[in-house]
This record gives structure tokens, C-alpha cells and sequence, in this order.
């Protein structure tokens, strides 16, 4: 167990639809990235926060955004949901410059 | 990009055997790390060597960093069934302004075969 919790696990909708996904980072860590997962695309980088704040941004499309609040937790919110969105989202949470510690992730499936 | 690229793509070998993988990247880093995917699940942090670092071992994982050639590799020795995964090195350089950025590599899929 590494300590980040993400949910739900799963998650089914439908195009044009909106998801918020939710992640908790380690007690401590004030870093949280977020990545996406697909067969094609292999692990995309997506933001990563520090405390609170923006810190990076990798491939991450308009439609899609994140925020990091005062407890530490992340959400990551993708909205107008296409069927290439279909992809495990993980979260991760280090001190900065350190080993990442990956979450469960979530499965998400656009029908 | 930063992205490093693991070499090759997919591995099998038979139990017992080593497994190498290589890694590949394009600029200066402050560390490089190894991870590991079971399938489906969550990447889980296996070794971290910095960069004035050149070798370093941790139980059947023995992982070499050549900053002049910009390569890493990862040596798992003894490969068990268990070791069926995927293996991805992440580079982590310090960004002006931004701090240390992570760069996950394309990933390596070794089987072990029983």
C-alpha cells in the first residue's frame, strides 16, 4: 500500500459527460502529479501541484483541469468526455524530487 | 522532450535467467529512477540513483547511470515468474522556475516465463 488513495476505482459514462476524479497523497507529501494511462499513448504526464499550487503542466488538454486544495488533496475534473479519454488516471505524490508514490489509480470508460 | 525511451519494448526470458533493460534520455537530470507495473495497477518505485552516482544495487536489481552517454540500465538478476511486469525509468531534472520535473520513459514489458 502506498499510501495515495484515489476513487472511485471505476468510473462508466458517456460522452459529453463530466468526471471528477479524487486523489489523497501521502501524509506529508505536498507534491501531486496526475498522469494518464492508455494502451496507445503509454504513461502521460498530466499537472503536478505543490501545496496548493500549479507547478507543471504536461499533455494536458483544455478539457481537462485540476486543483490541489488546502488539505492537500487533488481533484482532477475532465469534462466534454470523449471515448479516447477511456484511460486509467493515476495520481501520485512525492516530496518533491523524490521517489513517487503511485495510487490505485482509476479506470475510466467513456461509452 | 526529456522523455526517456526504454529498450526493448518487450522482454521474455525463462525463470532463472537476468533480465537487462535500457534507458535512454536527452538532458541534464538530478536522478533517475526505476518503477515497476503490474499490470493495471499503480507504478511502484524500485530504485533511484543520482545523477554523480554510477552503480547501485538493491537485492536482485542492480541499476548503472553513464551521464555522458545519457543511458541507464536496469539488471534484475535471477528473473523470477513474479518479475512479470512492466519496468519504466523515470528521469527528474530541475527546471528553472519550476523545480524537479519527472519524465516517465515508454516502459520495457518483461515475462518471465516459469
Amino acid at each position: 500500500d502506498s499510501g495515495v488513495t484515489q476513487t472511485p476505482k471505476h468510473l462508466i459514462t458517456a460522452t459529453g459527460q463530466r468526471v471528477t476524479l479524487r486523489c489523497s497523497p501521502r501524509s506529508g507529501d505536498l507534491s501531486v502529479y496526475w498522469y494518464q494511462q492508455s494502451l496507445d499513448q503509454g504513461l502521460q504526464f498530466l499537472i503536478q501541484y505543490y501545496n496548493g499550487e500549479e507547478r507543471a503542466k504536461g499533455n494536458i488538454l483544455e478539457r481537462f483541469s485540476a486543483q490541489q486544495f488546502p488539505d492537500l488533496h487533488s481533484e482532477l475534473n475532465l469534462s466534454s468526455l470523449e471515448l479516447g479519454d477511456s484511460a486509467l488516471y493515476f495520481c501520485a505524490s512525492s516530496v518533491t524530487g523524490g521517489t513517487q508514490y503511485f495510487g490505485p489509480g482509476t479506470r475510466l470508460t467513456v461509452l | 522532450s526529456q522523455q526517456g525511451e526504454e529498450d526493448p519494448q518487450a522482454l521474455s526470458i525463462q525463470e532463472g535467467e537476468n533480465a537487462t533493460m535500457n534507458c535512454s534520455y536527452k538532458t541534464s537530470i538530478n536522478n533517475l529512477q526505476w518503477y515497476r507495473q503490474n499490470s493495471g495497477r499503480g507504478l511502484v518505485h524500485l530504485i533511484l540513483i543520482r545523477s554523480n552516482e554510477r552503480e547501485k544495487h538493491s537485492g536482485r536489481l542492480r541499476v548503472t547511470l553513464d551521464t555522458s552517454k545519457k543511458s541507464s540500465s536496469l539488471l534484475i538478476t535471477a528473473s523470477r515468474a513474479a518479475d512479470t511486469a512492466s519496468y519504466f525509468c523515470a528521469t527528474v531534472a530541475l527546471i528553472a522556475n519550476t523545480g524537479n520535473q519527472f519524465y516517465f520513459g515508454t516502459g520495457t514489458s518483461l515475462t518471465v516465463i516459469p
